[in-house]
């Protein structure tokens, strides 16, 4: 089967530095994206990698290992704004996206 | 670019009535549409793909006499859900795929239907 896994919930302090990883096994890939849900919004795009290596983008980067079906997101200068869920999704060989359940980052002051 | 808005936003109807919720490309033109489900503390569930001009493929478990869409234009996808229960009370997501636009196979959401049924 396909399967995404990601920690459940992660706490952080304002201006640290935080790693949200996700593990996956999917028929198949054609990328991988990180989305970030605000509590009653919809999800808005962050990043997507289909290479290995690291992707930066400001305050947030993507890394990606293909062999090991391994990928993180790293978010640098917390703000109290980034706390949010951080969902990551696998594109299959179908094109399809399959979701992991989401880590909820918490950020405390 | 790429925008893609929803219909209404929330909603309260009572158990056994039908829903319509709307989901607009406001800025391009989407072949493709995807309707998702989401449970509160749970991750995006995805009901059905809507193809423009044919009949929606449905995943497994979800039915699709329940859930009705229809995908008659470019810009516009429906989702209705008929005879709604309690149970039905959720948060409805769609988003769109923009292949000239964005990382390849991106998804760009609407800001989803709050549905509570009653």
């Amino acid at each position: 089967g396909q399967n995404i896994d990601q920690p459940t919930e992660m706490t952080a302090t304002e201006g640290a530095i935080v790693q949200i990883n996700c593990t996956y096994q999917t028929s198949g890939f054609n990328g991988l994206f990180w989305y970030q849900q605000h509590a009653g919004e919809a999800p808005t795009f962050l990043s997507y990698n289909v290479l290995d290596g690291l992707e930066e983008k400001g305050r947030f980067s993507s890394f990606l290992s293909r062999s090991k079906g391994y990928s993180y997101l790293l978010l640098k200068e917390l703000q109290m704004k980034d706390s949010a869920s951080y969902l990551c999704a696998v594109s299959d060989s179908n094109y399809q996206l399959i979701w992991g359940a989401g880590t909820k980052l918490i950020i405390k002051p | 670019g790429a925008v893609v808005s929803q219909h209404p936003s929330w909603v309260i109807c009572k158990s056994g009535t039908s829903v319509k919720i709307e989901c607009r490309s406001l800025d391009f033109q989407a072949t493709t549409m995807f309707w998702y489900r989401q449970f509160p503390k749970q991750s995006l569930m995805l009901m059905a793909t809507s193809n423009e001009g044919s009949k929606a493929t449905y995943e497994q478990g979800v039915e699709k006499d329940k859930f009705l869409i229809n995908h008659a234009s470019l810009t516009l996808s429906t989702l209705t859900v008929t005879s709604a229960h309690p149970e039905d009370s959720s948060f409805y997501i769609c988003s769109a795929r923009v292949p000239s636009q964005g990382a390849p196979y991106e998804q760009y959401f609407g800001p989803g239907t709050r549905l509570t049924v009653t």
